[in-house]
């Protein structure tokens, strides 16, 4: 599976949109892009992910370069309930998930 | 549904002592998975299987045990318990690792003394 990159930390004041980048130059045809989130303690929760075209669901929207070499996952109207540690995940099929130490966004009020 | 399950929630374990971990998952799910989690770390997959039957191992699987005898339940296994086994448990599971998210367990949180 690709390399992923994730700055450490991200603020974002509430009600404002939350961008989290991730880079993943060496990403091939084939892998998918994930995105998790955990909340304090909790397990993991799925988010979104995509292939090449961006996709939207009712948590966030995703963005993926033309080149599908970064991506940017998109909080549009953050809440304090988003402060989470968010993970960028590389993946193709048949192979679990490798959780690097992602980034951890506060939502300030 | 009740999605993924692990019990207990929280355990102290004696260095030596031996214990298994529980996960049960109702979704009919191939695949699944256990990671643990230290302190301020990302999660580290221990064991993985997809399909009642097969088990292989993660990243970081030395001193644990899995089986899989049925696809509802993957049971996580230590033996010798040692401190540095302390750490968060989480069990996941998915239909495809492709189309579908994973689902995670609440977790268990256990402490070697």
């Amino acid at each position: 599976d690709a390399k992923t990159t994730q700055p450490p930390s991200m603020d974002c004041a509430e009600g404002r949109a939350a961008n989290l980048p991730c880079n993943h130059s060496t990403i091939s045809g084939n892998e998918y892009v994930y995105w998790y989130r955990q909340i304090h303690s909790q397990g993991p929760q799925y988010i979104i992910h995509g292939l090449k075209n961006n996709e939207t669901n009712e948590m966030a929207s995703l963005i993926i370069t033309e080149d599908r070499k970064s991506s940017t996952l998109i909080l549009p109207h953050a809440t304090l309930r988003d402060t989470a540690v968010y993970y960028c995940i590389v993946l193709n099929s048949g192979y679990a998930l490798n959780f690097g130490k992602g980034t951890s966004l506060l939502v300030t009020p | 549904n009740a999605g993924v399950t692990q019990t207990p929630k929280f355990r102290i374990l004696k260095i030596g002592q031996s214990m298994t971990l529980q996960c049960t998952q109702d979704m009919n799910h191939n695949y699944m998975y256990w990671y643990r989690q230290d302190p301020g770390m990302g999660l580290k997959l221990i064991y993985y299987s997809v399909g009642a039957g097969i088990t292989d191992k993660g990243e970081v699987p030395n001193g644990y045990n899995v089986s899989r005898s049925t696809t509802e339940d993957f049971p996580l296994r230590l033996e010798l318990a040692a401190p540095s086994q302390t750490s968060v448990y989480f069990c996941a599971s998915s239909y495809s690792s492709l189309v579908y998210g994973y689902t995670f367990g609440s977790g268990t949180r256990l402490t070697v003394v």
